[in-house]
Formats: structure tokens, C-alpha cells, sequence
């Protein structure tokens, strides 16, 4: 029964806070990736890890950090520094790295509310 | 910059009829595009894809279009079902510009039993 699973699907921090999203595969896809979508707006990338112990700013990465220790697991935090954190954070990965015909398979989604 | 664009934010048909959803581009460089479905507070669910070289692709009550002179493709939902309610992305990428895909802003696709 394989996947992707991010976890808390609801969650609240106050503001000045850093919070962590997890995000893990078990599809042995070699790339992964974190995605922000806000209403009436379509996903913005904001980073991407083709490989462990590798990993790419996308469009919007400030404000953002992540590490790829092992091929399954590419957690995200929300630093305090991002300004608009309250998004519904979406993690996504691929089978093929290298992004040709690259179709990329969603987890269910964090919804991340700062109070 | 939005180089991938759904102009049509919503859209309502009658079940059994035909949905059609639009996406224009403007890169010439992107060679595959994808179409997603998003329920509420779900993640997106790959639908159908298309690479450049062809211009349909079919996959059961869905196909896609693609016309690259005019850098527009459409989805084609037939026949639609009270089911297919959701909000419909259309992404697109290029294949030197590593994982990077481009999604559109979205259309909310109502199909009324």
C-alpha cells in the first residue's frame, strides 16, 4: 500500500514560531518535492530534492527550509522569517529525477494556520 | 509572469454533457503537460497527461488536447458526472528545467445531477 502521507493534516502555531511539516514516501521515488497553494491560486514550488542530501530552491524558497537525509522522508520547516505562513502546504514526489515526463504523485496536504 | 493559465475560474454543466477546460501557456519550451484533480483540502490527483509530440491523448471518459501552434490545451470530460465536481489544475513542464512543473490557477468544475 504505497504513498505519500504528510503529517498533521490541521496545524496552528502562534506567530514567531518555526513549525515543521513531514512529508514521507514509500513509492522509492527518487525526487520530492514541497508545493504552497493559496486561495484562488494555483501551487507555487518551494523546494524540490532530486536526490538525498540534495535539494533546490524553487519560486517562493524564503522564509523555508528543508533536509532530504534519506530517500523517503523530505520534511519542511516554516521558518519565522516567512511573512504569509498560513497556507495549505502540499508535498509531492516523482519517479524519474531528472524531470523528463515527469509526473509528480501529491500527498493529502498540511493545513497550516498561524494565529 | 504566469506562464501557465486557466482563464476560466469555474464552470457548470449537466451530468451526462460535456466538460471542457481550457489552458494556454506561453513557453514554447515546455514538451509535457499534466492535468490534475483537487478536492477541499485534499492533495491533487494525476489525471492524464500529454507530451508534445502528440495532440490528444485518451484515457476512458477523458483526453486531452493539445495545439501547440496556438499553446493551448483542454480537457474533455465525457460524459461528466456529479462526481468529477472538484478543482482542476493544468501543469506543465519543461524537460531540462528539472521537476519544475508549472501549474495554472485552477478551474472549479461544478457537474449538476
Amino acid at each position: 500500500d504505497g504513498g505519500i502521507t504528510q503529517s498533521p493534516k490541521y496545524l496552528f502555531r502562534k506567530e514567531g514560531q518555526n513549525v515543521t511539516l513531514s512529508c514521507e514516501q514509500n513509492l522509492n521515488h527518487d525526487a520530492m518535492y514541497w508545493y504552497r497553494q493559496d486561495p484562488g491560486q494555483g501551487l507555487r514550488l518551494i523546494y524540490y530534492s532530486q536526490i538525498v542530501n540534495d535539494f533546490q530552491k524553487g519560486d517562493i524558497a524564503e522564509g523555508y527550509s528543508v533536509s532530504r537525509e534519506k530517500k523517503e522522508s523530505f520534511p519542511l520547516t516554516v521558518t519565522s522569517a516567512q511573512k504569509n505562513p498560513t497556507a495549505f502546504y502540499l508535498c509531492a514526489s516523482s519517479i524519474d529525477r531528472y524531470g523528463k515526463t515527469d509526473t509528480q504523485y501529491f500527498g493529502p496536504g498540511t493545513r497550516l494556520t498561524v494565529l | 509572469d504566469q506562464q501557465v493559465k486557466q482563464n476560466s475560474p469555474s464552470l457548470s454543466v449537466q451530468e451526462g454533457r460535456i466538460s471542457i477546460l481550457n489552458c494556454d501557456y506561453t513557453n514554447s519550451m515546455f514538451d509535457y503537460f499534466l492535468w490534475y484533480k483537487k478536492y477541499p483540502a485534499e492533495g491533487p490527483t494525476f489525471l492524464i497527461s500529454i507530451s508534445s509530440i502528440k495532440d490528444k491523448n485518451e484515457d476512458g471518459r477523458f483526453t486531452v488536447f493539445l495545439n501547440k501552434s496556438a499553446k493551448h490545451l483542454s480537457l474533455h470530460i465525457v460524459p461528466s458526472q456529479p462526481g468529477d465536481s472538484a478543482v482542476y489544475f493544468c501543469a506543465a513542464i519543461r524537460s531540462s528545467n528539472t521537476g519544475k512543473l508549472i501549474f495554472g490557477q485552477g478551474t472549479t468544475l461544478q457537474v449538476k445531477p
